[in-house]
């Protein structure tokens, strides 16, 4: 069973660009999670889906910064006109939900955003 | 609102000896989840340890236990018998509830080096 993965694991952007970064969830998992984790910090929370709903959005930046987890295919955060902020590595997490019984949440490994 | 605290930026330890990583917590809620994770140099988030609200005994998995003192707020990872690759940084975190569901907070984590 494949943990959960995430894409690009690397990503260099230009100021201004779009970055886009992709997260797919363990098989049987519909709640995914994003992290930000800044140079020499913590984790902090982004947001939390379920198929096609944001549940929580609390931790998202007002602007340029938005979330997606459609139907099919992965989740996707997006970054739009990347700011040398941005620059940072964004972690994604899987549950299987209130349904399942596992405590547990699963780390992905990362993707790393340089904004050069 | 949910708060985590690690005050020791950074710790060192020697191999084979005993380490605390010391952890405080807050929150309103009666139902909670404490986690430990470990996140060694190559940047993925390893996690070690959990401890519920209403767990009656202390969770250790291995090397690793956690003291946990519920009226203290307090849950620190105690690693016994240190070993060389145990040199990461580790995060405690906090969930509210006790199921795999909702967004996770983490402390600013406390950097582990292990002495030969």
């Amino acid at each position: 069973n494949a943990g959960v993965m995430q894409n690009p694991r690397h990503l260099v952007r230009r100021r201004g660009q779009e970055a886009r970064l992709r997260c797919s969830p363990m098989k049987g998992h519909s709640h995914v999670y994003w992290y930000r984790q800044l140079p020499e910090e913590g984790l902090k929370f982004m947001v939390y889906l379920q198929k096609e709903n944001i549940i929580d959005e609390s931790g998202m930046p007002k602007e340029r910064f938005s979330a997606e987890f459609p139907k099919e295919g992965p989740s996707i955060l997006r970054i739009q006109q990347v700011v040398r902020g941005d620059s940072a590595a964004y972690f994604c997490a899987s549950s299987q939900g209130t349904s399942g019984v596992s405590y547990e949440q699963y780390f992905g490994p990362g993707t790393r955003l340089t904004v050069t | 609102a949910q708060k985590i605290t690690q005050t020791q930026p950074g710790m060192f330890v020697q191999e084979k000896e005993a380490v605390t990583l010391d952890c405080t917590y807050d929150t309103s809620d009666p139902s909670y989840g404490l986690f430990w994770y470990k996140q060694p140099s190559s940047g993925e988030m390893i996690f070690l340890i959990y401890q519920g609200s209403y767990d009656q005994q202390n969770a250790t998995e291995g090397r690793y236990s956690l003291n946990f003192q519920k009226a203290r707020k307090s849950a620190n990872l105690v690693i016994s018998a240190s070993q060389l690759g145990d040199s990461a940084m580790y995060f405690c975190a906090m969930r509210e509830g006790t199921t795999n569901a909702g967004k996770s907070t983490f402390g600013d984590g406390t950097t582990l080096t292990v002495k030969p």
